[in-house]
């Protein structure tokens, strides 16, 4: 168990609609990184937060959003979905205070079937 | 961005084999990890190694990070060993870049 949760761990929804995922990090780890798995594109990185501020952005999509709250907890928003976002959405967390970037822990990851 | 390849893609092993997994880098490394992943899918971290050599049982590895390059090596492995390895650099203000895998099988 790497200490970092992840809801739901599975969502089943359809075309056009919209849903979050949630992301708990490890206790103490300010940074939180949401990754998408797909079986054709590989673990591609989406976005990075550090302390509540966004802090590396990578292929994220125009549809997609994310925050992280005072708490530490992160939310990932997928908006008007389509059938290609049906993917493995990981969480991973890493950063306590006084280190930059560091090692990064895995949640279980939420698996995202869009019909 | 970072290119990160990885070698082999694919890799079947008869248990108790040795392998050494590679991957390089087109730029400078940085936070470099290995992780496994399983047959289930959970992402299991395997070694944070941004420079030097580290043993953890049977698995270690070594990262040369002046000629970017990183190795993992796999000794007397066990088919609890299958799965996907991935070596990944990035994270702090840069962004975070995985490499393609390779896919291992260990077979009795």
């Amino acid at each position: 168990d790497s200490g970092v949760t992840q809801t739901p761990k599975h969502l089943i929804t359809a075309t056009g609609q919209r849903v979050t995922l949630r992301c708990s990090p490890r206790s103490g780890d300010l940074s939180v990184y949401w990754y998408q798995q797909s079986l054709d594109q590989g673990l591609q990185f989406l976005i990075q937060y550090y302390n509540g501020e966004e802090r590396a952005k990578g292929n994220i999509l125009e549809r997609f959003s994310a925050q992280q709250f005072p708490d530490l907890h992160s939310e990932l928003n997928l908006s008007s979905l389509e059938l290609g976002d049906s993917a493995l959405y990981f969480c991973a967390s890493s950063g306590k205070i006084g280190t930059s970037g560091g090692e990064q822990f895995f949640g279980p990851g939420t698996r995202l079937t869009v019909l | 961005g970072i290119q990160v390849e990885q070698s082999p893609p694919d890799l079947i092993l008869q248990e108790g084999a040795n392998s050494t997994l590679r991957c390089n880098f087109s730029d400078s490394v940085n936070n470099l990890q290995w992780f496994h992943q399983n047959p289930w899918g959970q992402l299991i971290n395997l070694f944070y190694i941004p420079s030097g050599t580290k043993q953890n049982g049977r698995l270690s590895a070594t990262t040369v990070a002046t000629e970017r390059y990183s190795l993992l090596y796999i000794s007397s492995s066990q088919t609890t060993d299958s799965g996907v390895y991935f070596c990944a650099s990035g994270g702090g203000y840069q962004k975070v870049t995985f490499g393609t895998g390779t896919k291992l099988q260990v077979i009795p």
